[in-house]
């Protein structure tokens, strides 16, 4: 199975920062990688489909970059609404597995 | 848009099975593959199942296999998981998700989620 890791494990940052979270892959997804956001009590929300396209409706304040095995999330300007857990994830091969998460919170 | 409701979770003990169902709608429900996710306590979500839009192929996680089925009948835009031996490490909220295409996409689209408690 392929093993997910991101980095940081959570962060702390302020409104308007700039925050970069990062996600590698045991082995080589291709692009063949998805960035998920979590709001407690809620679902998983769609942000980022092959490494780098937006989901439909996501603000362009989230971006994507990387292939292989490196890949990364990116907050241009973090706001209120983006205090939230995320998620990286492959589906480059079964079983498709999930990231730990990074948590990111208010400074 | 995307509409999808879970629901047959609730309490139930160790090596019972249970069955969830999930209906869809707001989308063409037979163009697409999907999934099953679930998430424990605390934990990070834990991908489970996937099922092609015709049903004819379908994939599991390595904690699930054998003991898991996943199934859909398109004729009433409703997919299934058929849960048998269940574990305490089976408690979780479970997802359906729409996949981004027939098979083997991401879980695009998420549903709100229900609760399956394992427990004596």
């Amino acid at each position: 199975d392929i093993q997910m890791t991101q980095s940081p494990s959570s962060l702390s940052a302020s409104v308007g920062d700039r925050v970069t979270i990062t996600c590698r892959a045991s082995q080589v997804i291709s692009n063949y990688l998805a960035w998920f956001q979590q709001k407690p009590g809620k679902a998983p929300k769609s942000l980022i489909y092959a490494a780098s396209t937006l989901q439909s409706g996501v603000p362009s304040k989230f971006s994507g970059s990387g292939s292989g095995t490196d890949f990364a999330l990116t907050i241009s300007s973090l706001q209120p609404e983006d205090f939230a857990t995320y998620y990286c994830q492959q589906y480059y091969s079964y079983p498709f597995t999930f990231g730990p998460g990074t948590k990111v919170d208010i400074k | 848009q995307v509409q999808l409701e879970e629901s047959g979770g609730g309490v139930v003990q160790p090596g019972r099975s249970l069955r969830l169902s999930c209906a869809a709608a707001g989308f063409t429900f037979t163009s697409y593959g999907m999934h099953w996710v679930r998430q424990a306590p605390g934990k990070g979500p834990e991908w489970v199942a996937v099922i092609s839009s015709d049903g004819g192929d379908k994939y599991y996680g390595d904690s699930v296999k054998g003991r898991f089925t996943i199934s859909r009948d398109n004729t009433k835009n409703t997919l299934y998981l058929q849960m048998n031996s269940l574990r305490d490490e089976d408690t979780a909220i479970y997802y359906c998700a729409k996949d981004s295409r027939r098979i083997s996409g991401y879980p695009q689209g998420w549903g709100q989620g229900t609760l399956v408690t394992v427990s004596s």
